[in-house]
């Protein structure tokens, strides 16, 4: 079981460019978390999926902010028109629903907006 | 207001000294955990929706839910246990939405 794994590990983008984070979570679990974290703001929810449908998006920036999860093997997370601002590093967890188990988290996608 | 304190923010330890790290919450909460997070960023799991007192190997995590408070105690401190502690909330039943503290930087000199 080589766990929760997010591509690519370290990106860097110009402002204005977009930016697309894999999120490979453990095979069998249903329950797919994006996280993001910076220095400022620490570790902030941003959206779930259960069952590849989305639950609960509350956390994600209403706008450039996408979220998908189009099959059970990977979610994307996307940003379009990257600002400075957006600079985090942004992790992603799994979970089997069906069973009261923490969170498995990734090693997360360092994102650095120039 | 912040609905997780965390304190300390830093600490710098001797080999072999313990330490004290603790939560508060201001909201109720449905569970909460403990996690470690390594120098390069991931995240590990310590304690799960502890109750009571919990212990793992040196790490003993004592979590009052009515009280909304949680500590995490580490003893004698080992230099690999340098890093970040943090203490997340799930503040309701199936939210699934954790909540984290900002994070105690764990320092052990040799």
């Amino acid at each position: 079981n080589a766990g929760v794994i997010q591509t690519p590990r370290h990106k860097v983008t110009g402002k204005g460019q977009e930016a697309t984070l894999w999120c490979e979570p453990i095979s069998g679990h249903s329950a797919v978390f994006w996280y993001r974290q910076t220095i400022v703001q620490g570790l902030e929810f941003l959206t779930y999926f259960r069952n590849q449908a989305p639950i609960d998006d509350s956390g994600m920036p209403k706008e450039r902010f996408s979220a998908q999860m189009p099959n059970q093997s990977h979610s994307t997370l996307k940003i379009q028109s990257t600002q400075p601002q957006d600079s985090a590093v942004y992790l992603c967890a799994s979970t089997p629903t069906d069973n009261n188990q923490a969170p498995l988290f990734g090693e997360g996608t360092r994102l650095s907006v120039l | 207001g912040q609905q997780v304190q965390q304190s300390p923010a830093s600490l710098v330890l001797q080999e072999g000294e313990n330490a004290e790290l603790q939560c508060n919450f201001s909201t109720s909460l449905n569970s909460m955990q403990w996690f470690y997070q390594r120098p390069e960023g991931s995240l590990v799991s310590l304690f799960y929706n502890p109750s009571g007192t919990k212990q793992s190997g040196r790490l003993t995590s004592t979590t009052v839910i009515k009280e909304r408070r949680s500590s995490l105690h580490i003893s004698s401190s080992q230099i690999t246990d340098s890093g970040t502690y943090l203490c997340a909330m799930d503040p309701s039943s199936g939210s699934w939405q954790l909540i984290f503290g900002s994070g105690t930087q764990l320092t052990v000199m040799p």
